[in-house]
């Protein structure tokens, strides 16, 4: 059991450049987990995946967000032409559906946007 | 949707004092109930929880947590604090059944030890 991780951990980009990150979850852990972190705030989540099928996106910010787990496995957010308001922190948790309730949390990736 | 209140966005004690940080929650139904704790650029890791049993639980770090059903809080506790507990430290509930894939986070409470 290696945890969650994220790359990159950080990541300054400018206004109007798409950006991508991955997440890796726990081994043979089938959902999949995005939140955002805002400073000051508590995490807010976003989308998730059982297996790769996205069970819920409402929650995406606007349809410049984007997430995708193609093999059931790793996954990747991508944000399309960013924003100054998109600077925060984007966190991957993983589970595994019906033998536990916790949802384990990766180290997070930094963007900022200039 | 569920809203989770965390009281105090800062809270300091000194080194070897109670530590008491409060969490209420809104749900007609109790919900699973968490604590993480997060230290700077760094991810979230978990505490305690509350499922079911035992309204008392007990977590990691000497922490621990009372699920009050007719209050919907459930505060997190330490009975002596550390250097090393400083951070910032997040409650969460998840709604039970078909609707337990999302937590709802309060926005936090920093806790400052002092020497």
């Amino acid at each position: 059991d290696t945890g969650v991780s994220q790359d990159p951990r950080h990541k300054i980009t400018k206004r109007g450049q798409n950006v991508t990150f991955r997440c890796d979850p726990i081994s043979e852990h089938n959902r999949l987990y995005w939140y955002r972190q805002t400073l000051g705030q508590g995490p807010e989540f976003l989308t998730y995946f059982q297996n790769e099928a996205q069970l819920e996106k409402s929650r995406l910010l606007s349809d410049r967000f984007s997430a995708e787990r193609p093999k059931g496995s790793f996954s990747t957010l991508e944000i399309q032409r960013t924003e100054q308001g998109d600077s925060a922190m984007y966190l991957c948790a993983s589970r595994l559906q019906g033998i536990q309730e916790t949802q384990y949390f990766g180290p997070g990736t930094r963007l900022l946007v200039l | 949707a569920q809203s989770v209140t965390q009281l105090g966005s800062h809270v300091s004690v000194s080194e070897g004092a109670l530590v008491l940080l409060r969490c209420n929650y809104s749900s007609s139904v109790p919900p699973y109930l968490f604590w993480y704790v997060q230290y700077p650029n760094q991810g979230l890791q978990l505490l305690l929880k509350y499922t079911t049993g035992a309204t008392l639980v007990k977590g990691i770090n000497g922490f621990e947590a009372e699920f009050k059903k007719s209050e919907t809080s459930f505060h997190l506790t330490k009975p002596s604090a550390h250097m090393s507990d400083a951070a910032e430290y997040f409650c969460a509930v998840s709604e039970r059944g078909r609707n337990f894939n999302k937590f709802y986070f309060g926005s936090g409470t920093k806790l400052n030890v002092k020497p």
